[in-house]
C-alpha cells in the first residue's frame, strides 16, 4: 500500500528557507506512470499547488512561487524534497506531498501524505 | 490563470441529495477531479476524470461535467459526508498546471 510521509521543521524564521522531504513507501518513485508534487493549505483556506517533479528530474512550478521554489528527487532514497526560500508569515500552511497520475491530457492526485504544519515566525 | 468557482457552503438533510458545483470557462472541455477533506485530514480523491470513482469510494458519489459547470453529486447523504470538497483541473496550456476550486463546505443538518 502506497504511503507518503512529510518530514521537516515545523517552525521556520522569516527570510529563511523552508525545507521538507517526502518519503515514499510501498511503491517506487521511479515509476514512469507518476509525477510527485507538493500542495499547501494555509490555515482555514483552500488548496494551492506548489509544484511537481518527475523521477527523471523534470520540474514544474506554480508561477506565483517559482522564483522561490526548488523541488528535487532522490531516487536512491525514494524521496523528493521541497525548498521554499525567503519565507514570510504568508507561507504558514499545512504542506502536503502527493502522487499524481496523468492520463488522457489530465492529472489528478490519487495519494496524499498526512500533511505537516509549517509555521513561519521569529 | 484559470479560475474555478464553488459555492462556499451547501447544507443538506440526511438521506437527501447534495449537489456541489464547480464553475469555469468551458470547463466541459477539461477533465475535473474532486477531493473530500475532513477536518484535520488530508484530501481524499472521490471522483476523477469527471465521473470515475476510485476503489473504496461509495457509489453515492457521482460526477458530471458540461458547458461551464461541473457537478459533484452525493446521494443519500450521511453524517460522515460532512466535509470540504474541492474540484481540480489540470491544463498543460495553463499556468499553474493544477488549479483547485475555492472549496465547498458540506453541512449535514
Amino acid at each position: 500500500q502506497l504511503q507518503l510521509q512529510e518530514s521537516g521543521p515545523g517552525l521556520v524564521k522569516p527570510s529563511e528557507t523552508l525545507s521538507l522531504t517526502c518519503t515514499v513507501s510501498g511503491g517506487s518513485i521511479s515509476s514512469s506512470s507518476y509525477y510527485w508534487g507538493w500542495i499547501r493549505q494555509p490555515p482555514g483556506k483552500g488548496l494551492e499547488w506548489i509544484g511537481s517533479i518527475y523521477y527523471s528530474g523534470s520540474t514544474y512550478y506554480n508561477p506565483s512561487l517559482k522564483s522561490r521554489v526548488t523541488i528535487s528527487v532522490d531516487t536512491s532514497k525514494n524521496q523528493f524534497s521541497l525548498k521554499l526560500s525567503s519565507v514570510t508569515a504568508a507561507d504558514t500552511a499545512v504542506y502536503y506531498c502527493a502522487r499524481a497520475h496523468c492520463s488522457g491530457g489530465s492529472c489528478h492526485l490519487g495519494h496524499w501524505g498526512q500533511g505537516t504544519l509549517v509555521t513561519v515566525s521569529s | 490563470s484559470y479560475v474555478l468557482t464553488q459555492p462556499p457552503s451547501v447544507s443538506v438533510a440526511p438521506g437527501k441529495t447534495a449537489r456541489i458545483t464547480c464553475g469555469g470557462n468551458n470547463i466541459g472541455s477539461k477533465s475535473v477531479h474532486w477531493y473530500q477533506q475532513k477536518p484535520g485530514q488530508a484530501p481524499v480523491l472521490v471522483i476523477y476524470y469527471d465521473s470515475d470513482r476510485p476503489s473504496g469510494i461509495p457509489e453515492r458519489f457521482s460526477g458530471s461535467n458540461s458547458g461551464n459547470t461541473a457537478t459533484l453529486t452525493i446521494s443519500r447523504v450521511e453524517a460522515g459526508d460532512e466535509a470540504d470538497y474541492y474540484c481540480q483541473v489540470w491544463d498543460s496550456s495553463s499556468d499553474p498546471l493544477y488549479v483547485f476550486g475555492t472549496g465547498t463546505k458540506v453541512t449535514v443538518l
